[in-house]
């Protein structure tokens, strides 16, 4: 089974529409969780951190449910420069440094 | 500010054939580490580097050499290419934690490099 799982979508959505995606993972001593944004052929950057109370970044709101093993993202008034993928990453503590797992990604597409 | 610089970005290599993926940063951060991204599936660790002098293995490593000789550089080699060692390579660097905020820091990433194995 797969650390880190995500719908790969994608996800087509109208230009101001509001589009939401989890990603659920496997380890239950994981103890941080970051979404990263991908843009087409290109390197992957910090979106947000998650928190355990959930917050909100602009249009961006991401969620953590840890009983259910879950976190989620939700874009809302979704803009053309939206598009792209994006990838759930689960941290865990090891003896001298953390542990990363990325998620496959969930493609979002935001049409005019 | 430059960030993490990889080259080269794309690259052909026959079967066999040996290379060299360039990684710097200059963001002075201890920990560095190389990526394989393929499709439908996530970013997958190759080898890591929490300081100048230590590396290790991360999930994937059989087939690759790393050295870490300076905090800045940290070059990836492929001992003799195959065809499933075709897939985009990232270079990443972030600040190592210490305990100081209980979690790891933003990871920064190179722009990529394409290599197909023919």
């Amino acid at each position: 089974r797969k650390e880190v799982e995500q719908d790969p979508g994608p996800f087509n959505v109208p230009e101001g529409a509001t589009v939401a995606f989890n990603c659920t993972y496997s380890n239950s001593a994981s103890q941080s969780f970051f979404w990263y944004r991908q843009d087409c052929r290109k390197e992957p950057k910090l979106l947000m951190s998650v928190y355990s109370s959930g917050n909100e970044d602009g249009r961006f709101t991401a969620q953590l449910n840890r009983a259910s093993q879950y976190i989620s993202l939700l874009i809302r008034d979704s803009k053309l420069s939206d598009s792209a993928t994006y990838l759930c990453v689960v941290s865990r503590p090891l003896s001298n440094d953390y542990k990363l797992s990325f998620g496959a990604g969930t493609t979002v597409t935001v049409r005019a | 500010n430059a960030g993490v610089t990889q080259t080269p970005k794309f690259q052909v290599l026959k079967t066999g054939q040996s290379m060299t993926l360039q990684c710097a940063q200059d963001m002075n951060h201890e920990y560095m580490s190389w990526y394989r991204q393929d499709p439908g599936m996530g970013l997958r660790l190759i080898h890591y580097s929490v300081g100048a002098g230590i590396t290790d293995q991360g999930e994937v490593p059989n087939g690759y050499n790393v050295s870490r000789s300076t905090t800045e550089d940290f070059p990836l080699r492929l001992l003799s290419a195959a065809p499933s060692q075709t897939s985009v390579y990232f270079c990443a660097s972030r600040d190592r934690d210490r305990g100081r905020i209980g979690r790891p820091g933003e990871l920064f990433f190179g722009e990529g490099s394409r290599l197909t194995v023919l």
